[in-house]
């Protein structure tokens, strides 16, 4: 099975613009999530989606936002972006969620570089 | 409330020792526990779980962990680390209270001297 994959890879943008990140996840996962990882904060929870609901949310501002899909593909957005949003986004997939005990399979991440 | 807490932000060790990464994590119900690995510039790898089976979990590439309830540990080990074990190790604290919750610690980076 192809693993998660994660477009793009390495994102540029400057401050007050947005972006919006793709995650497939495993073929018949329905658990989407993702992460913020930074040298400063490390990995902090963004959000999960399952079957295109958003299940869970983490303390992050309304500047960051999800949604899925049908076929379980995932995308997230963020707005007016910061400085501070300069960071590698993880996107991770499982059947049924990582609060069931399930290994989450996680993708090579989006780097995103906020100027 | 849960929480991760890895007790050494960066380990060293020659080359054929063991090695020992410390987490003590805190839940309120049963947990799930994992230890992935993050190699420089990629994605996190699973190395091993516990979902109240075994206490004694053992993972790929020789790692194993403990769960010790009384201590709320769930340290990593192996018996003789290699240059490619070098990495930065999380430990992650997952249950099911109040929705679905997925905790990580902040990273111990391991360092692998020849």
């Amino acid at each position: 099975k192809a693993g998660v994959t994660q477009t793009p890879r390495y994102l540029i943008k400057t401050r007050g613009q947005q972006v919006t990140l793709s995650c497939s996840p495993i073929s018949g996962h329905r658990s989407v999530s993702w992460y913020q990882q930074t040298p400063g904060q490390g990995l902090q929870f963004l959000f999960e989606y399952f079957s295109e609901t958003q299940r869970n949310k983490g303390n992050f501002p309304g500047r960051f936002s999800g949604r899925q899909f049908s076929n379980s593909r995932s995308e997230m957005n963020v707005s007016t972006l910061e400085l501070g949003d300069s960071a590698l986004y993880l996107c991770a997939s499982s059947l049924q969620g990582a609060g069931e005990g399930e290994t989450q399979y996680f993708g090579p991440g989006t780097r995103l570089l906020v100027l | 409330a849960q929480s991760v807490t890895q007790l050494d932000s960066h380990v060293s060790v020659s080359e054929g020792t063991p090695v020992l990464l410390r987490c003590n994590y805190s839940s309120s119900y049963s947990p799930s526990l994992f230890w992935y690995v993050q190699h420089p510039n990629k994605g996190l790898q699973l190395l091993l779980k516990y979902t109240s089976a075994a206490t004694l979990v053992k993972g790929i590439n020789g790692f194993e962990a403990e769960f010790k309830k009384s201590e709320t540990s769930f340290h990593l080990t192996k018996p003789s680390a290699h240059m490619s074990d070098a990495a930065e190790y999380f430990c992650v604290v997952s249950d099911n209270t109040g929705g679905f919750k997925t905790i990580f610690g902040a990273g111990t980076r391991l360092f692998v001297k020849a």
